[in-house]
């Protein structure tokens, strides 16, 4: 496609429940990244990654959160023994990243909506 | 640090009225990028400008124009004659590296465009 996308669009997890959200980048693009964004909040930076090297997790707010990209192409973050405190949108974007000195801008798939009960 | 604040939480305006979304951030880097971005209520962000910190060249796009005082550290954004359509919540976001990791979003404005 055109455009990042994500899916499930919307999930709802029991607590305790593992869950997984995928994110398919625009064709090409280097970089991808994941944000939380809680309900009335700006998006929160979660993990970055540059082909299938993950560079920067520092957001992760726990050890239950797991984000990989291992053909450094489609990305999955797995969130195990959800709380409720999980519940947010989660937003994937990515970003060409080349070396031509311009800035990379990114673009943002439309977000999965978790939802734990 | 970084932080983006966006004050306004909420403004409401009747359509045509010209509005502005204001933006105040912190960094103690040289060299950053800042960046409007729309979430409608379909809830993707779309992606409206980016300025770099030695770029403070004020920029009109249409009915959109952008405010950079590095002297304030405010990146406002003036809507001149508001449409319906441009109800959404606006995030203010402030980049320190080049690839873009360490994105910080502001809290964000919901804007309202009565009829």
């Amino acid at each position: 496609g055109a455009g990042v996308s994500q899916s499930p669009r919307y999930k709802v997890a029991k607590r305790g429940q593992d869950v997984a959200l995928r994110c398919d980048p625009i064709s090409g693009h280097v970089s991808l990244f994941w944000y939380q964004q809680a309900l009335g909040q700006g998006p929160e930076f979660l993990t970055y990654f540059q082909n299938e090297a993950q560079l920067d997790k520092s957001g992760l707010p726990s050890d239950r959160f797991f984000a990989e990209r291992p053909e450094g192409s489609v990305s999955t973050l797995k969130i195990q023994r959800t709380q409720q405190e999980d519940s947010a949108v989660y937003l994937c974007a990515s970003s060409l990243a080349g070396t031509s000195g311009d800035y990379n801008e990114q673009f943002f798939g439309p977000g999965t909506r978790l939802t734990v009960l | 640090a970084q932080k983006v604040t966006q004050a306004q939480t909420e403004i409401s305006v009747v359509e045509k009225e010209d509005v502005t979304l204001d933006c105040v951030y912190e960094t103690r880097d040289t060299t950053y990028y800042l960046f409007w971005y729309k979430q409608p209520p379909s809830g993707e962000l779309v992606f409206l400008i980016r300025r770099n910190s030695f770029d403070e060249q004020n920029e009109i796009s249409g009915r959109y124009s952008w405010n950079f005082q590095k002297s304030t550290s405010s990146f406002n954004f003036t809507i001149t004659a508001s449409q319906v359509v441009d109800s959404a919540v606006y995030f203010c976001a402030l980049s320190e590296a080049y690839y873009g990791q360490n994105f910080v979003f502001g809290p964000g404005t919901r804007l309202s465009v009565l009829p």
